[in-house]
């Protein structure tokens, strides 16, 4: 199975700045998908783009695809307190598949 | 919408006890669950695929005589860890999908802490 990778493992800003997150994976996608995970909690789901996409907007969110490098980046805007979290990528979900996550960044804004 | 719950959120138990995780769904019908495993610090894996009225799906190096799963209904499954050992002390997630849905959206439940003495 593919294994995501994300980079940085762990980032810290100042509230306002904005918040890049990269992630890498293995093998051909149909879709990824980012998702946040407060601390000891469930997962929300963030934003999902497709493989025949190469950017997507939601809000204070843009998620970009390059199946090319078989990457994706994730940008928060304007960070605020409330984004400190854990955020991962994930592929996979298709049919009866389980999704496959990445390592995940850790993001602390600091206010 | 989409929400799903388990129960309970966090367990303590003794090295040797079964413990039982429910996970369901509350306001759609998901023929399959999926269940994953979380270390601290660490990313979520997939532990197996809950089929309703069908075996599950175990992912490599997942013992099914350790985790019991069952998906007696279109909105229950159930995570059943046998014997359970200090090294199974971990956050257990699941996540549902809604029955024919062509989109590839898993939604998640809070999870279940698990930590074995």
């Amino acid at each position: 199975s593919q294994q995501g990778e994300e980079d940085p493992q762990a980032l810290s800003i100042q509230e306002g700045e904005n918040a890049t997150m990269n992630c890498s994976y293995k093998t051909s996608i149909n879709n990824l998908q980012w998702y946040r995970q407060n601390s000891g909690r469930g997962l929300v789901h963030l934003i999902l783009i497709r493989s025949n996409e190469r950017e997507k907007h939601s809000g204070r969110l843009r998620v970009t695809l390059d199946t090319s490098k078989k990457s994706s980046s994730l940008l928060i805007t304007a960070s605020r307190a409330a984004d400190t979290a854990s955020y991962f990528c994930a592929t996979g979900g298709g049919g009866a598949d389980g999704l496959t996550f990445g390592k995940g960044t850790h993001l602390i804004i600091q206010p | 919408g989409a929400v799903v719950s388990q129960h309970p959120s966090w367990v303590i138990c003794k090295s040797g006890t079964s413990v039982k995780i429910e996970c369901r769904s509350l306001d759609f019908q998901a023929t399959t669950m999926f269940w994953y495993r979380q270390f601290p610090k660490q990313s979520l894996m997939l532990m197996a695929t809950s089929n309703e009225g069908s075996k599950a799906t175990y992912e490599q190096g997942v013992e099914k005589d350790k985790f019991l799963i069952n998906h007696a209904s279109l909105t229950l499954s159930t995570l059943t860890v046998t014997s359970a050992h200090p090294e199974d002390s971990s956050f257990y997630i699941c996540s549902a999908r809604p029955t024919g849905s062509s989109y590839n959206e898993q939604f998640f439940g809070p999870g279940t802490r698990l930590t074995v003495l």
